[in-house]
């Protein structure tokens, strides 16, 4: 069974860091691309950053470039969002996802598997 | 503000049949394949519909997708009271720094 746990949100006063992890099992985990998705409490989702298989390819959302880092760790089948200089408009829920497409993720990639999510807030 | 446009709301009493539209433009559904996310009330989202019109394992033949254009569409046939809850469409846009896009999602409710 696939599962996708995160974990180090939390409270945190705006300009300061906060680490995400995601935690993966049941599948092959070097195999995929994955993503990182988030929702303020009541609103829409938004993508906010991918990274494949071997962490060659790396992109983010315009509103998180050059202040959130993705990155992952094979070996522990762990994925990780590093959010530095955090916003009040960054509190959300984060989502850990998976990719569909095997190795790569671009034109075609869906999110066939979530996590819970892990609530990040903002506030001083 | 999306670059998808779906209505907010939907609606419709068990057994009917519902459809969400989803709109966008020449950069994402002109070019780019649709997916649509299901959320039901305090849950994650679940993928329902991927690559226009397929569905993951487990996923009921009562749901089913359409790409036209710059255009996609999700029904949802006999509907069902768990069926109520949110759903997005998805894709990718081409322009520069855009990658991945969701909809503003549209509440379905069952009446």
């Amino acid at each position: 069974e696939v599962q996708l746990v995160e974990s180090g949100g939390g409270l945190v006063q705006p300009g300061r860091s906060l680490r995400l992890s995601c935690a993966a099992s049941g599948f092959t985990f070097d195999d995929f691309a994955m993503h990182w998705v988030r929702q303020v409490p009541g609103k829409g989702l938004e993508w906010v950053s991918c990274i494949n298989w071997n962490s060659g390819k790396i992109a983010y959302a315009d509103s998180v470039k050059g202040r959130f880092t993705i990155s992952r760790d094979n070996a522990k089948n762990s994925l990780y969002l590093q959010m530095n200089s955090l916003r009040t408009e960054d509190t959300a829920l984060y989502y850990c996802a998976k990719d569909i497409n095997v190795y790569y993720y671009g034109s075609g990639s869906s999110f066939d598997y979530w996590g819970h999510g892990t609530l990040v807030t903002v506030s001083s | 503000q999306s670059v998808l446009t779906q209505p907010p709301s939907a609606s419709g009493t068990p057994g009917q049949r519902v459809t969400i539209s989803c709109s966008g433009s020449s950069s994402n559904i002109g070019t780019n394949t649709v997916h649509w996310y299901q959320q039901l009330p305090g849950s994650a989202p679940k993928l329902l519909i991927y690559t226009d019109n397929q569905r993951p394992s487990g996923v009921p033949d009562r749901f089913s997708g359409s790409r036209s254009g710059t255009s996609a569409s999700l029904a949802i046939s006999g509907l069902q009271s768990e069926d109520e809850g949110d759903y997005y469409c998805a894709t990718w846009d081409g322009r520069l720094n855009a990658f991945y896009v969701f909809g503003p999602g549209t509440k379905v409710t069952v009446l």
